[in-house]
């Protein structure tokens, strides 16, 4: 089993819909908590971070962390055609200071219709 | 601008082949990293490097080489590449590797052995 589940999708959308995406995982260990976006033909880029249970909003975008259920998600509001990307997420134990040890998820292709 | 760059894009090879994709960043960043990106699979780290002369081994070093001679600059060594080595490469770097800085990544390196 890996340590990190994440749907792949791919996931369609009308442009303005509400978007819902998650991933698990089975290491309680795991207390830091980053989702990246993306973009086809380029790297992952830094969207939001988080440490503690409950959510942090940015913008559209707004993170859902549930350390009892060992889920996280990631939402965005009034989606866009620009949001279409791959979104992965990312965890780092509680131990651990350095980049090192982040483990990402597989990542969730997501595309918004115009 | 700052940026992680990576050279070349594409490379297409053949078994046995040596070859050495290169990774600059100009943001005088500590930590560099290189990670492999296969579908299902996610992001895996090959090599880290917390500062120049100090490289470690991350989740899937097999086959692969790095050294880190000057600040700015970590590559990638396939000594004798092999067709499980086929894969999107990306190279990583952050301020000081702690794991709440956000990792800027390169545009990738899509590399075929045949």
């Amino acid at each position: 089993q890996k340590e990190v589940e994440q749907d792949p999708g791919p996931l369609s959308v009308p442009e303005g819909a509400i978007v819902s995406l998650n991933c698990t995982y089975s290491n309680s260990a795991f207390q830091y908590f980053m989702w990246y976006r993306q973009y086809s033909r380029k790297g992952p880029e830094l969207l939001m971070y988080t440490y503690s249970s409950g959510n942090k909003e940015d913008g559209r975008f707004t993170a859902q962390v549930d350390k009892s259920s060992k889920y996280i998600s990631l939402f965005i509001r009034d989606s866009q055609p620009s949001d279409s990307a791959t979104y992965l997420c990312a965890m780092s134990p509680i131990s651990s200071g350095s980049a090192r040890q982040l483990t990402f998820g597989s990542g969730t292709q997501l595309t918004v219709l115009p | 601008e700052a940026q992680v760059t990576q050279n070349p894009r594409y490379l297409i090879t053949v078994t046995g082949k040596k070859l050495t994709v290169t990774c600059s960043q100009n943001m005088n960043h500590e930590y560099m990293s290189w990670y492999r990106q296969d579908p299902g699979l996610g992001l895996r780290q090959i090599y880290y490097s917390m500062n120049v002369e100090v490289t470690d081994k991350g989740d899937v070093p097999e086959g692969y080489k790095v050294s880190r001679k000057e600040k700015r600059n970590f590559p990638l060594i396939l000594e004798s590449p092999s067709p499980n080595q086929t894969s999107l490469y990306f190279c990583a770097s952050s301020f000081g590797g702690r794991r709440n800085e956000k990792l800027f990544f390169g545009s990738g390196t899509q590399l075929s052995v045949l």
